[in-house]
This record gives structure tokens, C-alpha cells and sequence, in this order.
């Protein structure tokens, strides 16, 4: 089975501090995902993977940056935290046509 | 604009009762997905629907794709409680490996 391990459930950190959120896959695949979820608003697309040091943005990439130095690992940044980035973010990993398998979530406040 | 809608957002039904969940989408796509997601969890897998006339059948849960109308469909069997949770579906956005997701259908199955 895919595992897809995001670092931390729970999060708590202050406005104005960069955070960093770790996510990581055994399968090898090529693609990684990440998303944030916020009631009423669904799951926006934030930034994607397609290969290591390659990434795209998604629909919402505003406040975040990523990082991808090797294959199994996509970290998701947040340059300098405020209160409207405090949400559930899902981590996700993809090879080819396969359905996307995602984390357990990272529930992140800002306060 | 690319768009995957869900209907109904919100299902409330009685054990043993029957229902369907539908999901249009305006690409052109020929797979789609479905996921369940259980409050404050991530999403879980549920079906890869491949092809047009596609069905695919778990327990109390069948999912079906019409590529020609651009509509897949999620039917609940003799509902039971433990099937609560929101469902989405996603497609493949054209040309990349990310999701195009539904709104999602929330649904609640009353005792």
C-alpha cells in the first residue's frame, strides 16, 4: 500500500514565522501534491510536483513556496505565516494515471 | 471554464433508504475518480472509473462514468450510518496528472 507521511497532525505557530510542512511517500512516484481545505471552499490546489527540483503552481500559490530535492520528499512553506493561511493542508502523491494517494492532513493554526 | 460539479452538497437519508450522487464535469476526460472523506480525515480512495460505461461496485456503493454525458453517478444501497462522510470526485485536468475536484457531497445517514 502507498503511505504517504505528512510531519505533524497538529500545528500551532505564530504570525510572521516561516513554516515548513513535510510530507513524504514511499512508492517512488513522480508526482506530489499539495492542498488546502477550508470549509465551504473545497480543496484548492496550492502547489504541485511533477519531478525532483521541477514544480508548478496550482490555483492558490500566493504566500507559499516548495521544495523538492529528492523524489519521496515535497515541502510545503510558508514564507511568513498569517492568520488567513490557518487551514487543514493535504499532502498527495501520484504515478501516471493512478488515482492521487494522500496524507493523514496537517491541521495548521496561525495565531 | 473546467468545472466538476457535485449534487446534492447535502444528503441527509434514512438507514435503508436509496440514493444518488451525481457529478458532472466539462472535460473531455475519460477517468474519474471517487473519494470519501470522514470529518476531520483525509480522503480515502474509493473508485477509478477507466472508461465509458465503466462500473465499479463496493458494498453498499456503485459508481458508474458516461464519458458521453460527462457524468458519473455514486449510488448508496440500503443506507447505513457508517457510510456518513463527504464524497468527491475529481478528473484529471487535460495534459497534467492534477485533479479537477468536485465540490463534494455531504452526507448524513440518519438512524
Amino acid at each position: 500500500d502507498v503511505k504517504v507521511t505528512q510531519s505533524s497532525r497538529y500545528l500551532v505557530k505564530r504570525t510572521g514565522e516561516k513554516v515548513f510542512l513535510e510530507c513524504v511517500q514511499d512508492m517512488d512516484h513522480e508526482n506530489m501534491f499539495w492542498y488546502r481545505q477550508d470549509p465551504g471552499l473545497g480543496l484548492r490546489l496550492i502547489y504541485f510536483s511533477y519531478d525532483v527540483k521541477m514544480k508548478e503552481k496550482g490555483d492558490i500559490p500566493e504566500g507559499y513556496s516548495v521544495s523538492r530535492e529528492k523524489k519521496e520528499r515535497f515541502s510545503l512553506i510558508l514564507e511568513s505565516a498569517s492568520t488567513n493561511q490557518t487551514s487543514m493542508y493535504l499532502c498527495a502523491s501520484r504515478t501516471g494515471n493512478q488515482p492521487q494517494h494522500f496524507g493523514d492532513g496537517t491541521r495548521l493554526s496561525i495565531l | 471554464e473546467l468545472k466538476v460539479e457535485q449534487n446534492p452538497l447535502f444528503l441527509s437519508m434514512q438507514e435503508g433508504k436509496n440514493y444518488t450522487i451525481y457529478c458532472n464535469y466539462s472535460t473531455t476526460s475519460d477517468r474519474l475518480y471517487w473519494y470519501r472523506q470522514d470529518p476531520g480525515k483525509s480522503l480515502e480512495s474509493l473508485f477509478v472509473l477507466l472508461s465509458n460505461g465503466a462500473v465499479k461496485q463496493e458494498g453498499r456503493l456503485m459508481a458508474s462514468l458516461d464519458t458521453k454525458a460527462r457524468l458519473s453517478t455514486l449510488h448508496i444501497t440500503a443506507a447505513v450510518h457508517d457510510l456518513s462522510a463527504t464524497y468527491f470526485c475529481a478528473v484529471d485536468f487535460p495534459g497534467t496528472y492534477k485533479y479537477i475536484f468536485g465540490t463534494g457531497t455531504r452526507l448524513k445517514v440518519l438512524a
